[in-house]
């Protein structure tokens, strides 16, 4: 059981370049996640989903887009990639979006950097 | 809106003894849910322990209890008997309960502890 798959774990990027944080899980779970994490800090959303084709906006959604094609997927894009994204970036699921069953479940993040 | 608040940084314990994480909390949501996660060097993120504003009792999983005080908006992470492998970031997170609020998981700042021998 795999659970949360991120790829790339690393990754170096120059200013202006875009690229795709993949992001899938095993568990049938409806709800997807993307958080970033800057040094010393806490986790921001990015975006979230409900389920397939169904998206929405987080705290920090800015230089960033999603999509949610099939259940499994999430992939998160980065366009024109800035300094200011240097981050490690978390993906997680959930059963479910509130209560015990609303836990989330994280992959081993991707450390991203913008030079 | 909703705010989390770690305010310790840092903190050092020593092994075998307890040691609260302090974690007070702003919301308006009538109903909401309290996690605690537990980030070690290697990077992953763990959950600890949940606790849900309606719950009558504090949560307790193993040696994470949760302290809850609804009317004071704190809900502090007990670790009894440290271990040297309890050493990581811990983070404090809240979520509203209502459907319009699920999947927005907000954590706070995070507290290192780290436990000597």
């Amino acid at each position: 059981n795999a659970g949360v798959t991120q790829t790339p774990k690393f990754r170096i990027l120059k200013i202006g370049q875009s690229m795709t944080l993949q992001c899938t899980q095993d568990m049938n779970h409806n709800y997807m996640y993307w958080y970033r994490q800057d040094p010393g800090m806490g986790l921001k959303l990015i975006y979230y989903s409900v389920g397939a084709g169904i998206t929405d906006k987080g705290e920090v959604p800015n230089g960033y887009n999603v999509s949610r094609s099939t259940t499994e997927d999430f992939p998160l894009r980065l366009e024109l990639a800035a300094p200011s994204q240097t981050s490690v970036y978390f993906c997680a699921s959930s059963r479910s979006g509130g209560g015990r069953t609303g836990e989330l479940f994280f992959g081993e993040g991707s450390r991203l950097t913008v030079l | 809106a909703q705010k989390i608040t770690q305010t310790q940084p840092g903190m050092f314990v020593q092994e075998k003894e307890a040691v609260t994480l302090d974690c007070t909390y702003d919301t308006s949501d009538p109903s909401y849910g309290l996690f605690w996660y537990k980030q070690p060097s290697s990077g992953e993120m763990i959950f600890l322990i949940y606790q849900g504003s309606y719950d009558q009792q504090n949560a307790t999983e193993g040696r994470y209890s949760l302290n809850f005080q609804k009317a004071r908006k704190s809900a502090n992470l007990v670790i009894s008997a440290s271990q040297l492998g309890d050493s990581a970031m811990y983070f404090c997170a809240m979520r509203g309960e209502a459907t319009d609020s699920w999947g927005k998981l907000q954590f706070g700042a995070g507290t290192q502890v780290v436990v000597t021998p």
